[in-house]
């Protein structure tokens, strides 16, 4: 099993500001990752798929980067409507899809 | 648009049976392997099961135990779940997706007594 790790677990961060978030594999997914934000009652929101392309209606302000085992999602400056818990994820290989455990963005 | 529908959920005793379908629109479906996915109440997203486009390779989470049986049919661009007997912890959100680039707006299982 491929195994996913976020860091920070909780992130606050200034509108206006740039947020970073990190993504880690345990083995390479090559660029097979997604990133998804979720809001309180609402299901997960893709933002970027294959590592760095934004989904359909995706703002340009968050941007995902990186192959193999290390990745990064970039907010370039935080808006209000920001907030929520982020998630990565590999469709590299399954049995399973693997998750990391979420990054909490704050705003401040 | 990309539109994957999920229906089937509800309340149901420890023991029983649910049967969830997703309707899948918007896309070539018979191109994607298919997954059900499930959050529980303050968790993170869980894979529970997925099945390939042809439907030539299936698999289960561990957790699933022989209860569960996905299948596709792809005439129909649907999806479906049987759920055999549930338990408290199998109560959460239940999305379908292809993986990636499309998720339903989830169904509600909650087993209780």
């Amino acid at each position: 099993e491929i195994v996913m790790t976020q860091s920070p677990v909780t992130l606050s961060v200034s509108p206006g500001e740039r947020a970073t978030l990190s993504c880690r594999a345990s083995q390479s997914v090559t660029t097979n990752l997604a990133w998804y934000q979720q809001r309180p009652g609402q299901p997960p929101r893709l933002l970027i798929y294959d590592a760095s392309a934004r989904a359909t209606g995706v703002p340009a302000r968050f941007s995902g980067s990186g192959s193999r085992t290390e990745f990064t999602l970039t907010i370039s400056s935080l808006q209000s409507e920001d907030f929520g818990v982020y998630y990565c994820q590999q469709y590299h290989n399954w049995p399973p899809l693997t998750f990391g455990q979420g990054t909490k963005v704050d705003i401040k | 648009e990309v539109q994957l529908v999920e229906s089937g959920g509800g309340l149901v005793q420890p023991g029983r049976s649910l049967r969830l379908s997703c309707a899948a629109s918007g896309f070539k479906f018979d191109d994607y392997a298919m997954h059900w996915v499930r959050q529980a109440p303050g968790k993170g997203p869980e894979w529970v099961s997925g099945i390939s486009w042809n439907s030539g390779k299936i698999d289960y989470a561990d957790f699933v135990e022989g209860r569960f049986t996905i299948s596709r049919d792809n005439a129909k661009n649907s999806l479906s779940l049987q759920m055999n007997g549930l338990r408290a912890d199998d109560t959460a959100l239940y999305y379908c997706t292809n993986g990636y680039t499309a998720w339903g707006q989830g169904t509600l299982v909650t087993v209780s007594s």
